[in-house]
């Protein structure tokens, strides 16, 4: 009920590619979609989220893309660089209950 | 943006022993924070919600006696493992949302690498 699953497992680009990561969540209530970025040894920093009446949301070269009916959202990396390269989790909480319930990862990693 | 500090980044210890690591908020209080554990290449998985002034709130599955939370003031928490064994050897994250529970970020601590032996 509460998962979100998310893919692929691993990730490699090329420098300058595409990168997407692409979650789906089961639990209709959720109503806050976070994605965060971790670098190896460090905590994960927030990158960027969603709310489910938006269908899309760009900052800078990272965009999400939701689907509500789908209940599916993605993550686009544009213009991938190898600074880009760690793990990215997809995320679904509760406004107000604050259980983040987090993918299983995606590693990216970005070809100079 | 918000910072959320850890104590300490890394400690290895005896098994048996009991471990405390430290979560603070540095610029604004939380009366809510979470623990998490991650395992090598695995996700995050929440252990256990600490509020200020109560007592923690589990997950399934979670030994309430084995982890011990206490959330001492408006912007430190503990996590106590008690009794160490090789298997609680793991990364161990906190996280807090500023100003409470009516907002939707939180901001993770660094984390904390246990290494029991």
């Amino acid at each position: 009920q509460q998962q979100v699953k998310q893919s692929p497992q691993s990730l490699i680009v090329q420098k300058g590619g595409i990168s997407i990561i692409n979650c789906a969540y089961e639990n209709t209530a959720f109503d806050y979609f976070p994605w965060y970025q971790q670098f190896p040894g460090k905590g994960p920093a927030l990158l960027i989220a969603i709310r489910p009446d938006v269908s899309e949301k760009k900052e800078g070269r990272f965009t999400i893309s939701f689907n509500k009916s789908a209940k599916q959202f993605s993550l686009h990396i544009m213009d991938s660089q190898p600074g880009d390269s760690a793990t990215y989790f997809c995320a679904g909480s509760i406004r107000g209950g604050f259980k983040t319930i987090f993918g299983a990862g995606t590693r990216l990693f970005v070809k100079a | 943006g918000a910072v959320v500090s850890q104590h300490p980044s890394r400690v290895i210890c005896k098994s048996g022993t009991s471990v405390k690591i430290e979560c603070r908020s540095l610029d604004f209080q939380a009366t809510t924070m979470f623990w998490y554990r991650q395992f090598p290449k695995q996700s995050l998985m929440l252990m256990a919600t600490s509020n200020e002034g109560s007592k923690a709130t589990y997950e399934q599955g979670v030994e309430k006696d084995k982890f011990l939370i206490n959330h001492a003031s408006l912007t430190l928490s503990t996590l106590t493992v008690t009794s160490a064994h090789p298997e609680d050897s793991s990364f161990y994250i906190c996280s807090a949302p500023p100003g409470g529970r009516s907002t939707d970020t939180q901001y993770f601590g660094p984390g904390t690498r246990l290494t029991v032996l």
